[in-house]
């Protein structure tokens, strides 16, 4: 999962396995939830977003799954393949004076080993 | 072609000097942002603007300035006053408050070194 440093969490899978990234958020009154993809010296790419009155949602080969009890956030990649090798960020907007704002968490880095 | 253009990709500058960052959206948000990006960390909101002619401050705003003088533009300026201006910086836009919250879309960076 990802925690506060300058040493980001690793996850090293095999092609074709499934991969699960882990976010834990402290603000137990933000609303909305979403993942990016991030490549060296590239910009984020949106993957998939979530509302609080949700708790699973799915896209094309990812879930994220919402644990509102914990502050919990996952993400789901089904048949990890070499291209999804990358830094994965969750981000949380906490609705409110916060209207628009996203807090980003620390990030995880995916390595897929063919 | 819609999307966000940040110019230039690489910058040069030298310590004392300001220097303005340029972002540029055809996709008619009405939200921009700045964020500021650190070797392995994570996004960090320097400025945002939800409408045009308005913005607030992020969390690390101090030794910036922003102008929302355009509906597609938002550039931001480095000044001599921000302590450590090495990084790479971000822009993103969303559709804003009238679509409610939602997705916010990344231009591909400006890597701002300073020497």
């Amino acid at each position: 999962g990802e925690s506060v440093g300058l040493h980001l969490p690793t996850l090293s899978v095999q092609e074709g396995d499934n991969s699960i990234i882990n976010c834990a958020y402290s603000n137990s009154a933000s609303d909305y939830f979403i993942w990016y993809k991030q490549e060296s010296g590239k910009g984020p790419q949106f993957i998939i977003d979530i509302r609080s009155n949700m708790d699973k949602r799915q896209g094309q080969r990812v879930t994220v799954l919402l644990n509102k009890t914990v502050k919990h956030l996952s993400l789901q990649i089904a048949a990890t393949q070499p291209g999804d090798s990358a830094v994965y960020f969750c981000a949380e907007n906490a609705g409110g004076t916060s209207y628009g704002k996203l807090t980003f968490g620390q990030g995880t880095i995916l390595t897929v080993h063919p | 072609d819609g999307g966000i253009t940040q110019s230039p990709k690489y910058l040069f500058r030298k310590e004392g000097q300001n220097v303005t960052l340029s972002c540029e959206q055809n996709l008619n948000h009405d939200a921009m942002y700045w964020y500021r990006q650190d070797p392995g960390q994570g996004l960090r909101l320097i400025y945002y603007s939800q409408i045009v002619n308005d913005f607030q401050k992020g969390d690390i705003a101090e030794g910036y300035s922003v102008s929302r003088e355009k509906k597609e533009s938002f550039p931001l300026t480095v000044t001599s006053a921000q302590k450590n201006p090495t990084a790479f910086y971000l822009c993103a836009s969303s559709k804003g408050r009238l679509a409610g919250v939602n997705e916010q879309y990344f231009g591909p960076g400006t890597r701002l070194t300073v020497t």
